[in-house]
């Protein structure tokens, strides 16, 4: 079965750090790039975050970068988004999804972050 | 950055009938745009990419249209599934962008 499933998320104070994970599985996880994307309560849509297939290229939305960093094991069918320092409105739900270079064409259900004191 | 709008933020529909959303970029996207359905609890899925090719397994009433800064969604009779946050993302520059989401509800 060709899906994502990401974990990892929880209620974290402010300036702490979680590191959330997406499984993959039912295609070749190496062929593709992946990105993170997050969902603020009540918000659109926000892309974080790109890696490409062999981990040589990256790619951060401002807001995260310096404090989030991907990374994928292709070995384990796996991405990974370390967040650092985190802050009070970084609270969303977190999707991994597949890309296709350009757009998402399959994405998880998503984790819940929840940063606060 | 590229803005993407959405309108309208709502928009309510009696089951079908025709929906018509709308997406405006900032500046041109040419045709670098994706259209998501979003339903409570679910994964997103992906509807439309360059503008107006549906994505496998995407039923025909689903059309997308536009180029430039302008693009439309065009559901042409909804039906009890088709009730969901739509929204749509740029992918001609970094970073990627999307617009706030239209959600379709019954009216």
């Amino acid at each position: 079965q060709v899906q994502l499933v990401e974990s990892g998320g929880g209620l974290v104070k402010p300036g702490g750090s979680l590191r959330l994970s997406c499984a993959a599985s039912g295609f070749t996880f190496s062929d593709y790039y992946m990105s993170w994307i997050r969902q603020a309560p009540g918000k659109g849509l926000e892309w974080l975050s790109y890696i490409g297939g062999s981990n040589a290229y990256t790619n951060y939305a401002d807001s995260v970068k310096g404090r989030f960093t991907i990374s994928r094991d292709n070995a384990k069918n796996s991405l990974s988004l370390q967040m650092n320092s985190l802050r009070a409105e970084d609270t969303a739900v977190y999707f991994c999804a597949r890309t296709d270079y350009y757009y998402m064409d399959l994405w998880g259900k998503g984790t819940t972050v929840t940063v606060s004191s | 950055e590229i803005v993407m709008t959405q309108s309208p933020a709502t928009l309510s529909v009696s089951p079908g009938e025709r929906a018509t959303l709308s997406c405006r970029a900032s500046q041109s996207v040419s045709s670098n745009l994706a259209w998501y359905q979003q339903k409570p609890g679910q994964a997103p899925r992906l509807l439309i990419y360059g503008a107006s090719t549906r994505a496998t397994g995407i039923p025909d009433r689903f059309s997308g249209s536009g180029s430039g800064t302008e693009f439309t969604l065009t559901i042409s009779s909804l039906q009890s599934e088709d009730f969901a946050v739509y929204s749509c993302q740029q992918y001609t520059n970094w970073p990627r962008t999307f617009g706030q989401g239209t959600k379709v509800e019954i009216k």
